[in-house]
């Protein structure tokens, strides 16, 4: 299976910043996902990370507060911008090829003061 | 919302024993996974189970199927104090691309 790095493993940030958070996967993957999990919850969909094109956004999430990249096929990034405490949470980034098992990264815990 | 549910949503029991939840979800599926988290890590792939099977087994683990009840289980045996985790299951359908919705999940804590 796809082994995913992503950074910054976590981080602390303050009120009305933005912060980008990396996945790079060891191989071309086709689909890439993004997920929030916010405390004790389950994970939410955020986005589908589309190769060279726009991302494919969930209800709920939108462009401007969580814009993606994904520039190539091992490549992925999602920005939290303007941050609120609201936004505390663990980001994960997934890939899958259809019909196999989904792979996660560790995950991006963030911490907003 | 075709998200799975997960039955119950904490589960305790002792080591040695064993363990089963639940999932149901609404529409049609292609595939359900299940998956572990330990606490403040990553997402395990346990079991991906295909909508033309029934069962399938991994160890101590055992999946069933039922996509006329739109459900599936999952049964841990013989518990130890290392499956304490909380489990998802998850299910995609094609829709013009594929994606995977999870369900709340399961909190199981095995006592030693």
């Amino acid at each position: 299976s796809a082994v995913i790095s992503q950074k910054p493993s976590r981080d602390i940030c303050q009120r009305g910043t933005s912060l980008t958070i990396q996945c790079q996967v060891d191989s071309q993957v086709t689909m890439m996902f993004w997920y929030r999990q916010q405390p004790g919850q389950s994970l939410t969909l955020i986005a589908t990370a589309n190769q060279g094109s726009e991302a494919t956004y969930e209800s709920g999430f939108v462009i401007d507060k969580f814009p993606i990249s994904r520039p190539n096929l091992t490549f992925s990034t999602l920005t939290v911008s303007n941050m609120s405490p609201e936004d505390s949470s663990i980001y994960l980034c997934s890939v899958q090829e259809p019909n196999r098992p989904q792979h996660f990264g560790d995950g991006t815990r963030l911490s907003i003061l | 919302s075709q998200q799975g549910e997960e039955d119950p949503q904490a589960l305790s029991i002792q080591e040695g024993e064993n363990a089963t939840m639940n999932c149901s979800y609404k529409t049609s599926i292609n595939n359900l996974q299940w998956y572990r988290q330990n606490s403040g890590r990553g997402l395990v792939h346990l079991i991906l189970i295909r909508s033309n099977e029934r069962e399938k087994h991994s160890g101590r683990l055992r999946v069933t199927l039922d996509t006329s009840k739109k459900s599936s289980s999952l049964l841990i045996t013989a518990s130890r104090a290392a499956d304490t985790a909380s489990y998802f299951c998850a299910t995609d359908a094609w829709t013009s691309y594929d994606k995977v919705i999870f369900g709340p999940g399961t909190s199981l804590s095995v006592i030693p």
